[in-house]
């Protein structure tokens, strides 16, 4: 069955280094998502991405994240200065089409920022 | 603003026993609604989905619940076994906001043998 990776699984960084988290959505997907989770939460929405663009992003992704899509089959996020807030499991998720609004989600990355 | 919550952190079940989790949602032009699993360490499972239009819909051991006049969801499990021990949350879409899953705070479940 068609699944979401994720990697690294783990990620320490230190305070103010970049980070850039990798995915690799389901293969026919369309839509794509990151979502991230600090520790003992819920899930909360970063940003949606489609047609080579953002569609949405969240009030938590600010100047300091982006996202890209560089070939046909990766995705994802860069965080250009951490900071120890952004320690959290980030959560990628891929969608196929309009009429399913089901999400699937891949393993995660735990991130620490010391 | 909108928002998705639970009533309950914790839940503990007896092996075999049915177990009901709860969740509240705020936002009632929400078209769609999904409960996900997460066990430890992993990402959120999908487990059951159900559109606004619908009361009701059964999956295999699961059951979602809607009831929109009180804006609630829940999550029947019958049958329930230790691999059924996760968090779980529900999460509801509204295709008026973009493409986002709101989540719910999560419910942990504990099965007890």
């Amino acid at each position: 069955e068609p699944e979401v990776t994720q990697t690294p699984s783990h990620q320490v960084t230190q305070m103010g280094q970049e980070v850039i988290l990798r995915c690799v959505p389901i293969s026919n997907h369309l839509y794509f998502y990151w979502y991230r989770q600090i520790l003992g939460q819920k899930v909360e929405f970063l940003v949606s991405f489609y047609n080579n663009e953002i569609s949405e992003k969240s009030e938590i992704f600010d100047d300091q994240f982006s996202v890209e899509r560089p070939d046909g089959s990766n995705f994802t996020l860069k965080i250009r200065s951490t900071k120890l807030e952004d320690s959290a499991m980030y959560f990628c998720a891929s969608r196929a089409r309009d009429a399913s609004y089901e999400q699937y989600f891949g393993p995660g990355t735990r991130l620490t920022v010391t | 603003g909108e928002s998705v919550g639970l009533h309950l952190p914790t839940l503990s079940v007896q092996e075999g026993d049915n177990s009901i989790i709860n969740c509240a949602y705020s936002n009632s032009a929400s078209d769609y609604f999904i409960w996900y699993k997460q066990e430890s360490g992993k990402g959120p499972q999908f487990i059951i989905d159900i559109r606004s239009n619908m009361d009701k819909r059964q999956g295999q051991r699961v059951t979602v619940l809607l009831n929109k006049t009180v804006k609630h969801l829940s999550l029947q499990i019958a049958a329930t076994q230790p691999g059924d021990s996760a968090v779980y949350f529900c999460a509801e879409y509204f295709t008026g906001g973009g493409n986002k899953l709101t989540f719910g705070t999560g419910t942990q479940l504990k099965v007890e043998l």
